[in-house]
């Protein structure tokens, strides 16, 4: 059983530029989340997406978008990057992201992707 | 929205010590609640978790948790601690009823000394 992978590791862009994360989940997972943690920070919730349909999205703004693929992959997107979107992209997956379903709480987390934006 | 506070941004323990990581939330009718575990350049790992039933919660690694609904907390222990424990803990929280949408705390990181 493969684990959550993400791609890049780490990525430098400028800001203005737009980026594309790469995230597997983890084999039988349906259900994917995105995190972002800024430095000395907790991880906030970007958005969820469940068998390629977005089902939930945190306080981000539209330029922060993504994208589930049949086999459950998932991109990040984000453009016109600024200063502040530096941080690590965590990408979590799940079983079920339906509400009740107690799958849906065992999130199993990639190492992320540290995005520096200068 | 719901709010965490985890009250102690570093804690610093001797090995074989007792070890308290605190977690409080905005007050909510009913809450799911989480405590996760970073280790340096890594992923958050799930230690345990509330749903429902027992307050007490046991997880991997040795740790524990309680629920307290009337001090809206959920406090991390373990009885003896190893160096291999020194990492960030996140407690993570999320109210009951619709999707996944957990709020995270800011972390309590851990420091283990020999």
């Amino acid at each position: 059983e493969t684990g959550v992978t993400q791609s890049p590791t780490h990525l430098i862009k400028t800001r203005g530029q737009q980026v594309t994360l790469r995230c597997s989940s983890q084999s039988g997972h349906n259900t994917v989340s995105w995190y972002q943690q800024a430095l000395g920070q907790g991880p906030q919730f970007i958005f969820q997406y469940y068998r390629e349909e977005e089902n939930g999205r945190g306080n981000f703004p539209p330029r922060f978008s993504g994208l589930q693929f049949p086999n459950y992959s998932s991109e990040l997107n984000v453009n016109a990057l600024e200063l502040d979107d530096s941080a690590l992209y965590l990408c979590a997956s799940s079983l079920d992201g339906l509400a009740g379903l107690p799958s849906a709480y065992e999130q199993y987390f990639g190492p992320g992707t540290r995005l520096t934006v200068t | 929205a719901q709010s965490v506070t985890q009250l102690d941004s570093q804690v610093p323990v001797f090995e074989e010590a007792p070890v308290e990581l605190r977690c409080n939330y905005s007050s909510s009718v009913s809450v799911y609640l989480f405590w996760y575990v970073q280790y340096p350049n890594q992923g958050l790992q799930l230690l345990l978790k509330y749903l429902s039933g027992s307050t007490l919660v046991k997880g991997i690694n040795g740790f524990e948790a309680e629920f307290n609904k009337s001090q809206t907390s959920f406090h991390l222990r373990k009885p003896s601690v190893h160096i291999s424990d020194t990492a960030e803990y996140f407690c993570a929280v999320k109210d009951g009823g619709g999707s996944y949408i957990p709020t995270f705390g800011r972390g309590t990181s851990l420091i283990v000394h020999p």
